[in-house]
């Protein structure tokens, strides 16, 4: 079955970086996914699509601040310089044929 | 510049049926599959179902929860996608929101249209 996991939250200060995760399950670790932010009150916002061997192509306007990277069954999605409005909701999610995936979603909190 | 706008959404008693429209404009709509993603009061983004461009049978797939209850359609002339609601439950009640998609990937989103079932 495919599931991805995340964390529910993560905190990083105002100028630092973060990285979030997200882990594809068994069987499925050469699968590519893709992060959304959602920042509060707001509809969600594509981020990137990320490749298993850590290649991606982010969204229009997403900042270089924004980077993702790959390990195995890992899906990450780095932050840095962090921002008051990087203060949101973000999910990772994947596809097979039939079928579309969201992990949880991470709450970042930006201290 | 790509947008999409969902419209329909309302309070609506169990049940009963509702259609969800969206209206995309900034690219070739038959072209692109688009898919139905939902999110609950406080809850985190749910997979509703979507619909294969005509290129690729116009074909649909949909999550469990809502199979046999909700259809997808589309009209390319007019550059809308539809999500037929029927039978709807309590359980329902989320923010709707449409999606265009690349390869699997909900590159963009609507600002989402709000569906409440409720007696």
């Amino acid at each position: 079955q495919l599931v991805l996991t995340q964390s529910p939250s993560a905190s990083a200060s105002l100028g630092a970086s973060v990285k979030l995760t997200c882990t594809l399950s068994s069987g499925h670790s050469s699968y590519a996914i893709a992060w959304h932010q959602q920042q509060p009150e707001k509809g969600p916002r594509y981020l990137m699509k990320l490749n298993s061997d850590g290649s991606h192509s982010k969204g229009d306007g997403i900042p270089d601040r924004f980077s993702g990277s790959s390990s195995g069954a890992e899906r990450y999605l780095t932050i840095s310089s962090l921002q008051s409005e990087d203060e949101a909701d973000y999910y990772c999610q994947t596809w097979g044929t039939d079928i579309r995936v969201f992990g949880g979603g991470t709450k970042l909190t930006v201290l | 510049e790509v947008q999409l706008v969902e419209s329909g959404g309302g309070l609506v008693q169990p049940g009963r049926s509702l259609r969800l429209s969206c209206t995309a404009s900034g690219f070739t709509f038959g072209d692109y599959a688009m898919s139905w993603f939902r999110q609950a009061p406080g809850k985190g983004l749910e997979w509703v179902g979507f619909i294969r461009s005509k290129g690729y049978g116009g074909t649909t797939e949909y999550a469990a929860s809502v199979r046999g209850r909700f259809t997808i359609s589309r009209d390319d002339s007019k550059s809308i996608a539809y999500l037929q609601m029927n039978s709807l439950k309590t359980e329902d009640t989320a923010v709707y929101y449409c999606t265009r998609e690349e390869g699997g990937v909900a590159d963009y989103w609507g600002q989402g249209t709000l569906v409440t079932v409720s007696s």
